[in-house]
């Protein structure tokens, strides 16, 4: 079965600082993959999409993230962070044989002064 | 705003007791998706129903179940609550040709068993 793992639990990265949230998943085929972003009492926000093609993915809110088939990852990037970026981060993949997203268990990214 | 629309926002009962939680789905999106997360369990996958029919199942409880009505929007209604059902329950909805690679997710109702 698929599944996408987040080895980072939380992350605390200063303001202006670059930023690498890691995803590693476990597929078969070429995987759908996903990044969604939920700040404190929000639903989720899609940053961005990967489903073939281009494996540098740029999203909203000046994001990107590289799918590298050869590590099995999908990590999600940021050249300067600012503290309106503190939030959750889900990294997901779309479950074969249903419609739904299966999520990792998310990376708390805690952004300083 | 999404166009996902969840009702309650927040809702505190008692255990054993039973509630119903209400996704409105954004306009034109038939499929709605419902996930609950909790601090132990993460995001799970509950349920997908399309046009009013049930599509997949995922890690729902017996004592859970939803619907879809005609007018698209759907209920989750949880019963015999216990305290581990506390958690944020979230709804997704997605149009038909978007599937699971266009959700646009609703703010979620926030249920406390006490």
């Amino acid at each position: 079965a698929q599944s996408v793992t987040q080895p980072d639990i939380h992350i605390t990265v200063s303001e202006g600082a670059s930023l690498e949230l890691r995803c590693n998943y476990s597929y078969g085929a070429t995987p759908y993959l996903f990044w969604y972003v939920q700040s404190p009492g929000q639903g989720l926000q899609l940053l961005l999409k990967y489903f073939s093609g281009d494996t540098l993915v740029q999203g909203i809110k000046g994001f990107e993230a590289e799918f590298k088939r050869s590590q099995s990852s999908f990590n999600l990037r940021k050249p300067s962070v600012h503290w309106s970026d503190a939030a959750e981060y889900f990294c997901a993949v779309v479950q074969t044989g249903a419609n739904n997203l299966f999520f990792g268990t998310g990376t708390r990214l805690t952004v300083i002064p | 705003d999404s166009g996902v629309t969840q009702t309650p926002k927040h809702l505190i009962t008692a255990t054993g007791q039973r509630v119903t939680l209400r996704c409105s789905p954004r306009s034109g999106d038939l499929s709605v998706y419902w996930y609950q997360q909790s601090l132990d369990q993460g995001l799970q996958f509950l349920i997908h129903y399309y046009n009013g029919e049930e599509r997949a199942k995922g890690n729902i409880l017996e004592r859970f179940s939803a619907q879809q009505f005609p007018d698209l929007h759907s209920e989750l209604n949880l019963s015999s609550l216990e305290l581990g059902d506390s958690a944020l329950y979230f709804c997704a909805s997605s149009g038909r040709t978007r599937g699971a690679y266009g959700y646009t997710f609703g703010s979620g109702t926030r249920l406390t068993v006490v």
